[in-house]
């Protein structure tokens, strides 16, 4: 089956301790993308990637990273998270078509 | 700068009757696409349509239907005879076929309208 996986679906944390959020594609996509979204704010862009090792800024990339060291996958990493990441995680990936969306990782940083 | 205005936050009906969600987007580009988004309950995002900036053809998918109208910068989406599984939030989206190969995979997000379908 063609999917978006993400893990964890949910995560709490504490401030400063470093997590990944992982993401991975079976459909050979070439575009990978993170959204965070938060109540009244719709979904913004993190960080892309249009293929391996090339990745660019989004709309708020501050206080993130991602890597694409594979094609398949697309990790995001909060070295420092901090309450203000609390949010709605989404990995998508795309080939051209409309973007596929994994099924949201719930990030608490207390 | 491109920007996809969704002006209603909340929208409530009763089963049955039928309802449209608006969206209205800015954009500089000619070509450029539109998308239609539905968030449900349990949280998944699940794509119900994508349309390009050269084909202003009404589509229409079962109860759905979309009005793409390049004179207003409008998309809208209409459920006809709506049903308690419609309840979710629904995202207008665009994205502009830039000059850089990511203009075209960039989408730009409304902020969302949430529809409540009362039994």
């Amino acid at each position: 089956e063609a999917q978006v996986t993400q893990n964890p679906r949910y995560l709490i944390t504490v401030t400063g301790k470093k997590l990944t959020v992982t993401c991975s594609q079976n459909m050979n996509h070439e575009y990978m993308s993170w959204y965070r979204q938060d109540p009244g704010l719709g979904l913004r862009q993190i960080y892309y990637s249009m293929n391996v090792e090339v990745t660019d800024k989004g709309d708020v990339p501050e206080g993130y990273k991602v890597s694409r060291k594979e094609k398949r996958n697309f990790p995001l990493i909060l070295e420092s998270p901090s309450p203000n990441q609390t949010s709605l995680y989404f990995c998508a990936s795309s080939l051209g078509g409309p973007l596929h969306f994994g099924n949201g990782t719930r990030l608490t940083v207390t | 700068a491109q920007k996809v205005t969704q002006a209603q936050t909340e929208i409530s009906v009763v089963e049955k009757e039928d309802v449209t969600l608006d969206c209205v987007y800015e954009t500089r580009d000619t070509t450029y696409y539109l998308f239609w988004y539905k968030q449900p309950p349990s949280g998944e995002l699940v794509f119900l349509i994508r349309r390009n900036s050269f084909d202003e053809q009404n589509e229409i998918s079962g109860r759905y239907s979309w009005n793409f109208q390049k004179s207003t910068s409008s998309f809208n989406f209409t459920i006809t005879a709506s049903q308690v599984v419609d309840s979710a939030v629904y995202f207008c989206a665009l994205s502009e076929r830039a000059y850089s190969g990511a203009g075209s995979y960039q989408l730009t997000f409304g902020k969302g309208t949430k529809l409540s379908v009362i039994p």
